[in-house]
């Protein structure tokens, strides 16, 4: 059974860094690309980072750019998100996915992440 | 960046009825457009991939149409357990979604 388990949420500062985990079991995680994606509170879904399978390629849109940065441990079956210079802006949920629109397509069930002082 | 709009922003239909949700892409997006949907407190889950293939598991009341620039979801015989926010979400360059339209079965 395909899982993926996000960990690393939390209230932090604005200004300040936290590293999103995502751990995959069940399916062969170093053949697939790896997305973040995030939802501000009854808000609409935001790309956030892709990688791809050997992380020598990484993806991101100009919110995030520079201050979000997507790798992968494919040893440990393990994809990151490094967020740093946190903003309000970025809280959300994050998910954690899988071959984005393909049959292979899978999201975690999120992490929440709320930047406030 | 290819823009997607999506209508309605919501709908307010009956059980058994038939209802369409549209997206509408900035740009030609080659038939890369998937369909998703989301139940409140849960992750997405994918309905319609490659803008009419259908999901493994998706009722066949789901299917989805549409080329270019143009696109839409269509459920048939609404069922209670349809009632959620549905997205659409290109990835012809990088990934973008439609606003999201909220479904109510009336």
């Amino acid at each position: 059974e395909v899982q993926l388990v996000e960990t690393g949420g939390g209230l932090v500062q604005p200004g300040r860094s936290l590293k999103l985990s995502c751990v995959a079991s069940g399916f062969t995680f170093s053949s697939y690309w790896m997305y973040w994606i995030r939802q501000a509170p009854g808000k609409g879904l935001e790309w956030v980072s892709s990688i791809n399978t050997d992380g020598g390629s990484t993806y991101y849109p100009d919110s995030v750019k520079g201050r979000f940065t997507i790798s992968r441990d494919n040893a440990e079956n393990t994809v990151y998100l490094q967020m740093n210079s946190l903003r309000s802006e970025d809280t959300a949920t994050y998910y954690c996915a899988k071959d984005l629109t393909t049959p292979f397509d899978y999201w975690g069930q999120g992490v929440m992440v709320t930047v406030s002082s | 960046d290819i823009q997607m709009t999506q209508s309605p922003a919501s709908l307010s239909a009956s059980l058994g009825e038939t209802v369409s949700i549209e997206c509408l892409a900035s740009e030609d997006i080659y038939n890369n457009l998937a369909w998703y949907q989301q139940k409140p407190g849960k992750s997405p889950q994918l309905l319609i991939y490659y803008a009419s293939s259908l999901q493994d598991g998706v009722p066949s009341r789901f299917s989805g149409s549409g080329s270019g620039t143009q696109y839409s979801l269509k459920i048939n015989s609404l069922e209670s357990e349809d009632a959620a926010t549905y997205f659409c979400l290109q990835d012809s360059e990088y990934p973008t979604f439609g606003s999201g339209t909220k479904l109510e079965i009336k």
